[in-house]
């Protein structure tokens, strides 16, 4: 049963250190998405991956967000450094670019910073 | 800026109501309409929407795009407890290369027994 994997679950955190998140794609998609949801924003995309190749994060605030994937099955986000603003519960997502729509969901990171 | 709407933010049902769950959108270079369902973790996929007029149904549930008046609605009938969870309707955009999908902040639907 082929799953997004994200660690860690949960993390809390002080305001102005670091953060930084996991996500293992399922095995053969090439396209993964950050995303962050809170109650009063909802779910927002934060940036997306096809192939390794960042192709779009202006969903991202770029003065302390950074995305990246080092390797086919490890994406990371990292936060540095954090505020009490970025608390939020963190997705990743993957699929394949034919079916974009169909996107697999990690359990998700839920990060409070304090 | 791209725009989505839920309507309505929460509702509270008995089981073996019909709910409808309304979503409106304004977006430039509109690719497809989707819903998810969230439950207690991450959004699972439902539908995805092209075309206007054209429903799609899987089960109890079915869904149907309006491109001219730029809204789609979520049906479920004979609902269960199951159906409890937050339904997420979001917008595919293109724009060259880049891909958007902006979220609604979703409806509450509680399916009491």
């Amino acid at each position: 049963d082929a799953r997004v994997t994200q660690t860690p679950r949960h993390k809390v955190t002080e305001m102005g250190q670091e953060v930084t998140m996991r996500c293992q794609p399922i095995l053969g998609h090439n396209t993964v998405f950050w995303y962050r949801q809170t109650m009063m924003q909802g779910l927002e995309l934060l940036a997306y991956f096809r192939n390794r190749a960042p192709l779009d994060d202006s969903g991202m605030p770029k003065d302390r967000f950074s995305a990246e994937m080092p390797d086919a099955t490890l994406a990371t986000l990292k936060i540095q450094p954090s505020e009490p603003r970025d608390s939020a519960v963190y997705f990743c997502a993957s699929g394949l670019p034919t079916n974009l729509y169909e996107q697999y969901f990690g359990p998700g990171t839920r990060l409070t910073v304090t | 800026e791209d725009k989505v709407v839920q309507s309505p933010l929460s509702l509270v049902v008995h089981e073996g109501d019909t709910v409808t769950l309304n979503c409106s959108y304004e977006v430039t270079n509109f690719r497809s309409l989707l819903w998810y369902k969230q439950e207690k973790k991450a959004p699972t996929f439902l539908f995805m929407l092209t075309s206007s007029g054209i429903e799609k149904k899987s089960g109890r549930l079915s869904s149907i795009l309006d491109k001219k008046e730029l809204f789609s609605i979520l049906n479920i009938t004979a609902t269960q407890t199951g159906d409890s969870a937050i339904y997420l309707c979001a917008v595919e955009a293109s724009g060259g290369s880049n891909y958007k999908l902006t979220f609604g902040k979703g409806t509450l639907l509680t399916v009491n027994p």
